[in-house]
């Protein structure tokens, strides 16, 4: 079975530093998803992506944040300057999207630390 | 807004025994309803799903029955595995492209 696909699954950084997390996304998928997870806390909304640009994000996703879908199959998230509350577990999520709503696929998401 | 409220936990049960979890939701319009689960260090798994009322979802045992009249979803099973233990999160999507808004979750301890 098709899957969303992550890279790295966990990754450490200095507060300040940029970081770019990598998401695969299934083939034939049209919209693409980022939420977040602080340890212990609900999984919440950052951003969607369809048709190349950003259809709606949430007041997490500040000017420090940017996605992008350089080539035809990666849907990459970057933090320009992390912060320590930026530590959480990122997913990547898609879904094909036509007419009745469909399942939104989950990947395994990336466990980011900020020191 | 949209919203999903359940019940936190967290649940300790005794292996076999009846689970429930309850699940409320405020939406706009028809929205789908959904059980996602998150086992220890790994990422979401969609468990069960449904897309309109009256609708009954159901996988590994577990079952949901979206309920429009009570704007409910709850989760049961009716003989829980130590292998259950798990995160269980209800979520909601109100149309085909929106986010998926999920409630805080409710940590599942099943013990032998």
């Amino acid at each position: 079975e098709p899957e969303v696909t992550q890279t790295p699954s966990h990754q450490v950084t200095q507060m300040g530093q940029e970081v770019i997390l990598r998401c695969v996304p299934i083939s034939n998928h049209l919209y693409f998803y980022w939420y977040r997870q602080i340890l212990g806390q609900k999984v919440e909304f950052l951003v969607s992506f369809y048709n190349n640009e950003i259809s709606e994000k949430s007041e997490i996703f500040d000017d420090q944040f940017s996605v992008e879908r350089p080539d035809g199959s990666n849907f990459t998230l970057k933090i320009r300057s992390t912060k320590l509350e930026d530590s959480a577990m990122y997913f990547c999520a898609s879904r094909v999207a036509q007419g009745v709503v469909e399942t939104q696929y989950f990947g395994p998401g990336t466990r980011l630390l900020v020191l | 807004g949209n919203s999903v409220t359940q019940m936190e936990g967290p649940v300790t049960l005794s292996e076999e025994a009846f689970l429930t979890i309850n699940c409320t939701y405020t939406a706009t319009g028809y929205p789908s309803l959904f059980w996602y689960v998150q086992y220890p260090g790994e990422g979401l798994q969609l468990l069960l799903k449904a897309t309109k009322a009256d609708d009954k979802g159901s996988n590994k045992g577990f079952e949901a029955t979206y309920r429009k009249e009570t704007t409910s979803f709850h989760l049961e099973k009716g003989s829980v595995q130590v292998s259950d233990s798990a995160v269980y999160f209800c979520a909601l999507s109100t149309t085909s492209y929106d986010k998926v808004i999920f409630g805080p979750g409710t940590s599942l301890s099943v013990i032998p």
